[in-house]
């Protein structure tokens, strides 16, 4: 059965720290992953990672994708309470262009000053 | 402004009372989908629509319909509601299937009694 698996799934910290959150997945046909960030109600877009070893930066954020060993980690570094939120894992399946989007069930983080 | 729109943002209803949850995009995408969010479990895809009158079941269609009549709606169909479809609800579009970042609408606060 096609799944992702976030962990922690609750993490508090100090500002300024940096955390790293972890997403691994078994899908049968790996298309992509994405992150994504639910502060209060709508997941807004982070990364897009389809290739191994590449790592994707915006800002104090970055991201970077293992095939071989099939997970990706979310890097946070000095962190604000802005980032307090639940980050999201998502890969997209399939073989077709009728592929599928399977969310793991994310990780919420709690930044305190 | 791009963007998704839901209406409505929250929602209590009866089991068995037919309702709409309606999704509209501005931004000539051709993918949409409909989530639904429920704690520990993540977003799991409902339904998805690859383009007008294309559309296909996500990991947990039972109880829902959907209808792609043009392209930039796409409403969610609860023909007859039970309380275990009780839950946050978000529809999202993309320009395209993959290599794309999904936006999503604010989310629909449905409880059903």
């Amino acid at each position: 059965e096609d799944k992702v698996v976030q962990s922690p799934l609750s993490l508090v910290v100090h500002e300024g720290d940096t955390v790293t959150l972890n997403c691994s997945y078994e899908v049968t046909n790996f298309r992509s992953l994405l992150w994504y960030k639910q502060e209060k109600k709508a997941p807004t877009f982070l990364f897009m990672l389809t290739s191994s070893g590449i790592e994707k930066k915006s800002g104090r954020l970055s991201s970077i994708l293992d095939k071989k060993e099939l997970f990706s980690i979310l890097n946070i570094t000095a962190t604000q309470t802005g980032d307090s939120a639940i980050y999201l894992c998502a890969v997209e399946e399939g073989k077709t262009s009728y592929d599928k989007v399977i969310f793991g069930p994310g990780t919420s983080l709690s930044v305190i000053p | 402004e791009a963007q998704v729109t839901q209406n409505p943002r929250y929602l209590i209803t009866v089991t068995g009372k037919k309702l709409t949850v309606t999704c509209s995009q501005n931004m000539n995408h051709e993918y949409m989908s409909w989530y639904r969010q429920d704690p520990g479990l993540g977003l799991r895809q409902i339904y998805y629509s690859m383009n007008v009158e294309v559309t296909d079941k996500g990991d947990v269609p039972e109880g829902y319909k959907v209808s792609r009549k043009e392209k930039r709606n796409f409403p969610l169909i609860l023909e007859s509601p039970s309380p275990n479809q009780t839950s946050l609800y978000f529809c999202a579009s993309s320009f395209r299937r993959t290599d794309s970042e999904a936006f999503f609408g604010q989310g629909t606060r449905l409880t059903v009694v």
